[in-house]
C-alpha cells in the first residue's frame, strides 16, 4: 500500500477563496482523522470519522470548515471562505480502531492563504 | 477533554548520550499512549506505543514508561545518533489522539 495520500502537497490561495484538501486513507482502515499543525497551536485534531461517519467534529474551528467522507477511500476538508489565519499544514491520518491503534499520517498539505 | 503537556520543548544532546522526554495527561480514561517522530517536511510517524495495562516497553534504543497513578509517561532514547534529530510528540487517547506540544531534539555529532 502507498500509505495515506494527500493532495495537493502545497496550496497557495487568496483570502476569500474556497480551498479543498483531499485524502485517500490506507485501504482497510476504518478511521480517518484530519489534523492541523501550526507553530503556535501544535497538532490539533479537527474531526474524525469512523466507518465513514463523523464522530467528533469539536475541533473544527468555525463554520467555514467542513469535512466529508463519501466512501471508505476518500475524504475532503473544505474551507470556505479561506482566511490568512487558516495558513497551516493539514494532515490526514487513518487507522484501524479509532484512536486505539497506530495512526498513519499522510505527507500533509501546506496551505498558505494570502 | 484530554490535555497533554510535554517537556522540554527543545533538547540538545551529544551523540551517544541519552535523551528523555516527559508528558503528563489529564483524562484518567486515556488508555493508549503513542510516541511519534516527525522529520522535516513529513507527517508524524509512530516509533513506539504503550497501553495502560503495561508499565514499560522497550524497542532497541527506545523505551517508554507509564505511570497511570501519576498520569505521566516518558520516552527514553539511549545512545543517541544524529538521525534521531527530529521533533517528537507524545499523545494520549481514549478514542481520539490528543498530542503534546512536541519536543525538538538535536543530536550533536
Amino acid at each position: 500500500d502507498a500509505g495515506v495520500i494527500q493532495s495537493p502537497r502545497h496550496e497557495v490561495t487568496e483570502m476569500g477563496q474556497e480551498v479543498t484538501l483531499r485524502c485517500k486513507p490506507i485501504s482497510g482502515h476504518n478511521s480517518l482523522f484530519w489534523y492541523r499543525q501550526t507553530m503556535m497551536r501544535g497538532l490539533e485534531l479537527l474531526i474524525y470519522f469512523n466507518n465513514n461517519v463523523p464522530i467528533d467534529d469539536s475541533g473544527m474551528p468555525e463554520d467555514r470548515f467542513s469535512a466529508k467522507m463519501p466512501n471508505a477511500s476518500f475524504s475532503t476538508l473544505k474551507i470556505q471562505p479561506s482566511e490568512p489565519r487558516d495558513s497551516a499544514v493539514y494532515f490526514c491520518a487513518s487507522s484501524l480502531g479509532q484512536g486505539k491503534a497506530e495512526a498513519f499520517f499522510g505527507q500533509g498539505t501546506r496551505l498558505t492563504v494570502v | 477533554g484530554e490535555n497533554v503537556e510535554q517537556h522540554p520543548s527543545t533538547l540538545s544532546v551529544q551523540e551517544g548520550d541519552s535523551a528523555v522526554i516527559k508528558c503528563t495527561y489529564s483524562d484518567s480514561a486515556s488508555n493508549y499512549f503513542p510516541w511519534y517522530k516527525q522529520e522535516l517536511g513529513k507527517g508524524p510517524q509512530l516509533i513506539i506505543d504503550i497501553r495502560s495495562n503495561v508499565g514499560e516497553k522497550k524497542d532497541q534504543r527506545i523505551a517508554v514508561t507509564l505511570n497511570k497513578t501519576a498520569k505521566h509517561f516518558s520516552l527514553h532514547i539511549t545512545e543517541t545518533q544524529p538521525e534521531d534529530s527530529a521533533v517528537y510528540f507524545c499523545a494520549a487517547s481514549t478514542n481520539k489522539l490528543t498530542f503534546g506540544g512536541g519536543t525538538r531534539v538535536l543530536v550533536k555529532p
